[in-house]
């Protein structure tokens, strides 16, 4: 019980150009989702918080509009990077939260290569 | 706000050894603690999570941790080290109310044969 799955799991894109990571709950339902950011060797950086039917609330530093976020469905939440450039390559990791728990359960990640 | 250390990037640990992580965090109210643990290109993995019940928490693979209040602390430990621990282990906290989680550094565990 309580997997996540994310898709893609691997994309090149070219700069310029969006694009759209999905976060899915296969066997729950998430009232909450986070996505985070880490780079090779580090820890995990949250970047926003993802709440279903309402609008996602981003941690300081993050750009809002460069990284839209929508959870229209309990089960569903995606992560649209536009207009992505080189500095954006990173590996994207979403969590979706047990309604009712603490606990958070991680997708594999989707590692996003900017040419 | 809540925070998390945990020192020495590297741990190096013989197999069969005694495996010991340390967690230390900073929290304004009880705490929620969190052992994930990463392999290389992957998501993080539950371990085991300490909610406020027992202070000795056991999670998968032979894991645990003793949620020390005194100390701050959140210690992981295994008694016998396996090549397959080979891992990323991240200690993560949250507080009642809030949904986010802090991470620490991370310990890159490297099980020598």
């Amino acid at each position: 019980g309580a997997v996540v799955s994310q898709h893609p799991s691997w994309v090149i894109c070219k700069s310029g150009t969006s694009v759209k990571i999905e976060c899915r709950s296969l066997d729950f339902q998430a009232t909450t989702m986070f996505w985070y950011r880490q780079f090779p060797k580090q820890s995990l950086m949250l970047m926003a918080t993802s709440n279903e039917g309402s609008k996602a609330t981003y941690e300081q530093g993050v750009e809002k509009d460069k990284f839209l976020i929508n959870h229209a469905s309990l089960t569903l939440s995606t992560l649209t990077v536009t207009s992505a450039h080189p500095e954006d390559s990173s590996f994207y990791i979403c969590s979706a939260r047990v309604t009712g728990t603490e606990t958070q359960y991680f997708g594999p990640g989707t590692r996003l290569l900017v040419l | 706000a809540q925070s998390v250390t945990q020192l020495g990037s590297h741990v190096s640990v013989s197999e069969g050894a005694l495996v010991l992580l340390r967690c230390n965090y900073s929290s304004s109210v009880p705490p929620y603690l969190f052992w994930y643990v990463q392999y290389p290109n992957q998501g993080l993995q539950l371990l085991l999570k300490y909610t406020s019940a027992a202070t000795l928490v056991k999670g998968i693979n032979g894991f645990e941790a003793e949620f020390k209040k005194s100390e701050t602390s959140f210690h992981l430990t295994k008694p016998s080290a396996h090549m397959s621990d080979a891992a990323e282990y991240f200690c993560a906290v949250s507080e009642k109310g809030n949904n986010r989680l802090a991470f620490g550094k991370g310990n890159q565990v490297v099980v020598i044969p």
